[in-house]
């Protein structure tokens, strides 16, 4: 069973430009969660999403930035016209429910925008 | 506003010697407490407690909860050079009628092991 992956693993972004962060959770996980790791500081959370729902954006700045989970393939996590302050890891995790199970990680996106 | 405090956050101890990293937590709607171990990359889950008193155990790494006093702890014995990492503590809090499910992060714990 594979684990949660988050594709690219490395992205450069030059400031204005639009970046694309991809994550397809563990098998038979419907439940995905987006936290943002800036440098020196813990994981913050951003977004909660179900398939085709976003549950809970409570975390996410509500300018630039997007997130979707489609019924067909990969979570995405949509950050236009970036900014230098966007640069961070950013983390994806899965779960099969909402109670009473732990949310697994995938390896992370390291953004850079210059 | 809530918030999950660890400590200390960084810690040197030499191979062979027992560690206890701190985590308390003000949170409103508390469900769970869960620690991971973050290395280079993505966090590992290592324990999730929801009940205070009860022991989890998993090798040389144990942790316990206590919901009165609203902190847990996490121990490692006789300490190797792979235990080095991050180790995060986070509450799993519910909001919007229990609609939600996000984990709260503390900052984490640096650990370094020296052989």
């Amino acid at each position: 069973n594979a684990g949660v992956m988050q594709n690219p693993r490395h992205l450069v972004r030059r400031r204005g430009q639009e970046a694309r962060l991809r994550c397809s959770p563990m098998k038979g996980h419907s439940h995905v969660y987006w936290y943002r790791q800036l440098p020196e500081e813990g994981l913050k959370f951003m977004v909660y999403l179900q398939k085709e729902n976003i549950i809970d954006e409570s975390g996410m700045p509500k300018e630039r930035f997007s997130a979707e989970f489609p019924k067909e393939g990969p979570s995405i996590l949509r950050i236009q016209q970036v900014v230098r302050g966007d640069s961070a890891a950013y983390f994806c995790a899965s779960s099969p429910s909402k109670t009473g199970y732990e949310q697994y990680f995938g390896p992370g996106t390291r953004l850079t925008v210059t | 506003e809530d918030k999950v405090v660890q400590s200390p956050l960084s810690l040197v101890v030499h191979e062979g010697d027992t560690v206890t990293l701190n985590c308390s937590y003000e949170v409103t709607n508390f469900r769970s407490l869960l620690w991971y171990k973050q290395e280079k990359k993505a966090p590992t889950f290592l324990f999730m407690l929801t009940s205070s008193g009860i022991e989890k155990k998993s090798g040389r790494l144990s942790s316990i909860l206590d919901k009165k006093e609203l902190f847990s702890i996490l121990n490692i014995t006789a300490t190797q050079t792979g235990d080095s990492a991050v180790y995060l503590c986070a509450v799993d809090s519910r909001n919007y009628g229990g609609a939600t499910n996000k984990l709260i992060f503390g900052t984490g714990t640096l650990l370094a092991i020296q052989p």
